[in-house]
């Protein structure tokens, strides 16, 4: 089966200007979860997403941003962009809860901040 | 306020040698430890994990044990091999809430040949 698929993989953005990156999970997956990777700081959790709720968010300023559709395909924005929010970007689907089903991670997306 | 720590962010083995990776938590509430293998423009891919009523999971090369009351866990592989030369993250989790992971900051593996 297909796995999590993330659009785009790469993205060059200026400051002050938005971005909206995408996921598909796998299929029958209704929990998404996003997490931003950088240089020394491991993965960082930005929020879940189960049938179209959040469920929990993590420690980030409201510039970001997510939803989730009903098809289970997620998004997740961020506004007035920061040279700091250069990163990677990735995006984990499961079943439903994350410890008992274990998370699938997409490739991500790059984001690169000018 | 880094509740999950990997304080070696690189790692280098021969390979066929043991290699160990640890990492450290704070919380005490935290009940279910995952370690997750990540290759270059790939996401990260399970690898093991372990509950808090175990002390040791293995499955094939890989071992992770789990000391609670030093609040410390590590993945043993044996023998190393050049493939498994990736970022390796370990995470925590409490299955009564959240539904989140906090993610160490990662190891870098290198198994020389």
């Amino acid at each position: 089966k297909a796995g999590v698929t993330q659009t785009p993989r790469y993205l060059i953005k200026t400051r002050g200007q938005q971005v909206t990156l995408s996921c598909s999970p796998i299929s029958g997956h209704r929990s998404v979860s996003w997490y931003q990777q950088t240089p020394g700081q491991g993965l960082q959790f930005l929020f879940e997403y189960f049938s179209e709720t959040q469920r929990n968010k993590g420690n980030f300023p409201g510039r970001f941003s997510g939803r989730q559709f009903s098809n289970s395909r997620s998004e997740m924005n961020v506004s007035t962009l920061e040279l700091g929010d250069s990163a990677l970007y990735l995006c984990a689907s499961s079943l439903g809860q994350a410890i008992n089903y274990g998370y699938t991670f997409g490739s991500g997306t790059r984001l690169t901040v000018v | 306020d880094q509740q999950v720590k990997q304080n070696s962010p690189s790692l280098s083995v021969q390979e066929g040698r043991i290699s160990i990776l640890n990492c450290d938590y704070t919380n005490s509430m935290f009940d279910y430890f995952l370690w997750y293998k990540k290759y270059p423009a790939e996401g990260p891919t399970f690898l093991i994990s372990i509950s808090s009523i175990k002390d040791k999971n293995e499955d094939g090369r890989f071992t992770v044990f789990l000391n609670k009351s030093a609040k410390h866990l590590s993945l043993h592989i044996v023998p190393s091999q050049p493939g498994d030369s990736a970022v390796y993250f370990c995470a925590a989790s409490r299955t009564d809430s959240s539904y989140k992971l906090i993610f160490g900051s990662g190891t870098r593996l290198l198994v020389r040949p």
